[in-house]
């Protein structure tokens, strides 16, 4: 168990449809990182926020959104959904310092049909 | 720009040991991380290189020239249970993010 929380851990909605998932990092860790991973392919960094802040951004759509909110949980929205955002989605944090070893939430399973 | 290649696949038997080789370009270096990770599961942390040389943990090496923009992953005794992604990823020091590989899918027959 990393430590990191992820919420909910499967999803299953139409096309079209706005969905949230809902991330609690590690005790003590400020930023967070949202990734997607379709079906046997690599991480694609999303977007990272640190404490309540957005940090850096990647590879995220338009129709995508990400928040932290002050208790430092984080929020990814995905709407008006495709058939090709069916992944994936994980949360990671990372430990203060400059190590930057990032801890891995269960991940949520979207499936957009 | 940033690149980091893995090989997309490889095969080994129960028992043996098995390199799995990482290159990268990257702007700057603070650290190699390699994960592993089981279909349909989180990635979780196996090892982290800074500094040249061989970091030996259990049956896990990990090796890193940072000259050579080049690292390994060693697997000993392999186990069935080792049969995963392991996944390559580098810290710039000037990004706050890890670059990551694409993965390299390890297959273990008996």
């Amino acid at each position: 168990d990393s430590g990191v929380t992820q919420t909910p851990k499967h999803l299953i909605t139409a096309t079209g449809q706005r969905v949230t998932l809902r991330c609690s990092p590690r005790s003590g860790d400020l930023s967070v990182y949202w990734y997607q991973q379709s079906l046997d392919q690599g991480l694609q960094f999303l977007i990272q926020y640190y404490n309540g802040e957005e940090r850096a951004k990647g590879n995220i759509l338009e129709r995508f959104s990400a928040q932290q909110f002050p208790d430092l949980h984080s929020e990814l929205n995905l709407s008006s959904l495709e058939l090709g955002d069916s992944a994936l989605y994980f949360c990671a944090s990372t430990t203060s310092g400059g190590r930057n070893e990032q801890f891995f939430g269960p991940g949520t399973r979207l499936t957009v049909l | 720009g940033q690149n980091i290649d893995q090989p997309t696949e490889m095969t080994a038997t129960e028992g043996a040991i098995v390199q799995i080789n990482c290159t990268y370009q990257t702007s700057g270096f603070n650290g190699l991380f390699w994960y592993q990770q089981h279909a349909g599961e989180a990635p979780t942390f196996l090892s982290y290189n800074v500094l040249d040389g061989l970091e030996e943990k259990g049956r896990f090496s990990s090796f890193l020239s940072r000259s050579k923009g080049y690292s390994y992953l060693l697997l000993k005794e392999l186990q069935m249970k080792d049969s995963a992604s392991y996944l390559c990823a580098v810290h710039e020091d000037s990004n706050y993010q890890l670059i990551w590989g694409a993965g390299t899918k390890l297959i273990i027959k008996p």
